[in-house]
């Protein structure tokens, strides 16, 4: 986990509420990527970064956002519009350009809506 | 498209056994390939990657993957497991031809080893 913190662990919202997961990595990464975990499912891309100002919408970006203002952060907010919030929620960062990156995880948050 | 099958959610194996893990991939074009590891409410922990050269590779905790093109598989071993590997172990897959460095994985695999 080292090189990328999330923050908190746990999050505990009430049903709707915008809610803001943070991460920061300080592994001079260009690329910052959002994950969702649901159990059985494995990993969903949710938004990716390559470069700072810019992201694109992965797999399942309905009912989020994102910004990238800065290399080292890239924030997720779960709307309420999401209509399955809860969830284990990944964070991860690699390299970028024409070489062939692994991606670095942080410790994850656990998002409660109820 | 790229996608990754592992088609065993759970492998139980005995301390001291032989330990492998499944993993089919699809892509267009040629495929990069990642094993990662993750300990519960943890992270994911990057193993080993696949990108050309040798079919075996060799990774992080004794483990090591072999990359077989004609079955299109990557499946994860490990020669005498520990009650330790006991995790939750994913592949995953990007394609050569794809932009990025976006990856797909699939659904895990909940490795049990006993002492």
């Amino acid at each position: 986990d080292g090189g990328i913190t999330q923050s908190p662990k746990y999050l505990f919202r009430k049903e709707g509420q915008n809610v803001t997961l943070s991460c920061e990595q300080n592994l001079n990464h260009d690329a910052m990527y959002w994950y969702r975990q649901d159990p059985g499912q494995g990993l969903r891309l949710i938004y990716y970064s390559q470069i700072v100002n810019d992201f694109q919408k992965g797999d399942i970006a309905e009912g989020y956002s994102v910004s990238r203002e800065k290399k080292e952060s890239f924030p997720l907010t779960v709307t309420s519009a999401q209509k399955n919030p809860t969830a284990f929620y990944l964070c991860a960062s690699s390299g970028s350009g024409t070489g062939v990156y692994e991606q670095y995880f942080g410790p994850g948050t656990r998002l409660t809506v109820t | 498209a790229q996608s990754v099958a592992q088609p065993e959610d759970q492998v139980n194996v005995a301390e001291g056994n032989p330990l492998t893990v499944k993993c089919t991939y699809s892509v267009s074009g040629n495929p990069y390939l990642f094993w990662y590891v993750q300990y519960p409410n943890r992270g994911l922990q990057f193993l080993l990657k696949y990108i050309t050269g040798d079919n075996l590779v060799k990774g992080s905790y004794g483990f090591e993957a072999e990359f077989n093109k004609s079955q299109t598989s990557f499946h994860l071993k490990k020669p005498s497991a520990l009650v330790s590997d006991s995790a939750l172990y994913f592949c995953a897959v990007r394609d050569i031809k794809a932009a990025g460095n976006k990856l797909t994985f699939g659904g895990g695999t909940r490795v049990l080893v006993k002492p």
